[in-house]
């Protein structure tokens, strides 16, 4: 099974700031990423499929790059309703893996 | 807009047997791959298993290959899950998502999820 290890498991922000959550996976997996937000009692939500394409209704604060084995989703001028868990998953191969979630909390 | 919708969760004692299902709107239904997720309390997410948009392909996780079916009806816009001998282990909210397999591969739109406790 392909291994996907996200970091760090939590980070503490503030409204404004940049945010840069990591996703590493074993083997590669070439564009084959995507990331998911969850809120408390809420289902994940699609953010970024394929490394770098935003869902639409995404707002543009969110980015994604990457490739291989290294990727990297990024949260530019962080708003109050970001606050949330975000989890990376490889879409490359069954089974479909995910990351062990980034817990976003306010500083 | 797209909305799926699960049902079937209960309490169920180990061993014993549940089928959630899935209904879907919004969407062309016939026309896409789908797949259930599940979390267990506290925990991250686990994909465990998706079907074709026939219906004739079929995936499982190693954790419950064997013990769970997935299936479809396409007449019905309805997803199902069959599980089987139950472990206490399978206890977690279970989601159904639209799964866009191409070039890509992603699961665009979850339902709200059901939950499934395994307990004696």
């Amino acid at each position: 099974d392909i291994q996907v290890t996200q970091s760090p498991s939590s980070l503490s922000a503030s409204v404004g700031d940049r945010v840069i959550i990591t996703c590493r996976a074993s083997p590669s997996i070439t564009t084959y990423l995507n990331w998911y937000q969850q809120k408390p009692g809420k289902a994940p939500k699609l953010l970024i499929y394929a490394t770098y394409r935003l869902q639409s209704g995404v707002p543009s604060r969110f980015s994604g790059s990457g490739s291989g084995t290294d990727f990297t989703l990024t949260i530019t001028s962080l708003q109050p309703e970001d606050f949330a868990t975000y989890y990376c998953q490889q879409s490359y191969n069954t089974p479909y893996t995910f990351g062990q979630g980034t817990k976003l909390e306010s500083k | 807009q797209v909305q799926l919708v699960e049902s079937g969760g209960d309490l169920v004692k180990p061993g014993g047997s549940l089928r959630l299902s899935c209904a879907a709107s919004g969407f062309t239904f016939s026309d896409y791959y789908m797949t259930w997720i599940r979390q267990g309390p506290g925990k991250g997410l686990e994909w465990i298993s998706y079907i074709s948009s026939g219906g004739a392909t079929t995936n499982y996780a190693d954790s419950v290959k064997g013990r769970f079916t997935i299936s479809r009806d396409n007449a019905k816009n309805s997803l199902y899950l069959q599980m089987n001998s139950l472990r206490a282990e399978d206890t977690a909210v279970y989601y159904c998502a639209k799964f866009t397999s191409s070039s890509e591969v992603y699961f665009d739109f979850w339902g709200q999820g059901t939950l499934v406790t395994v307990s004696s």
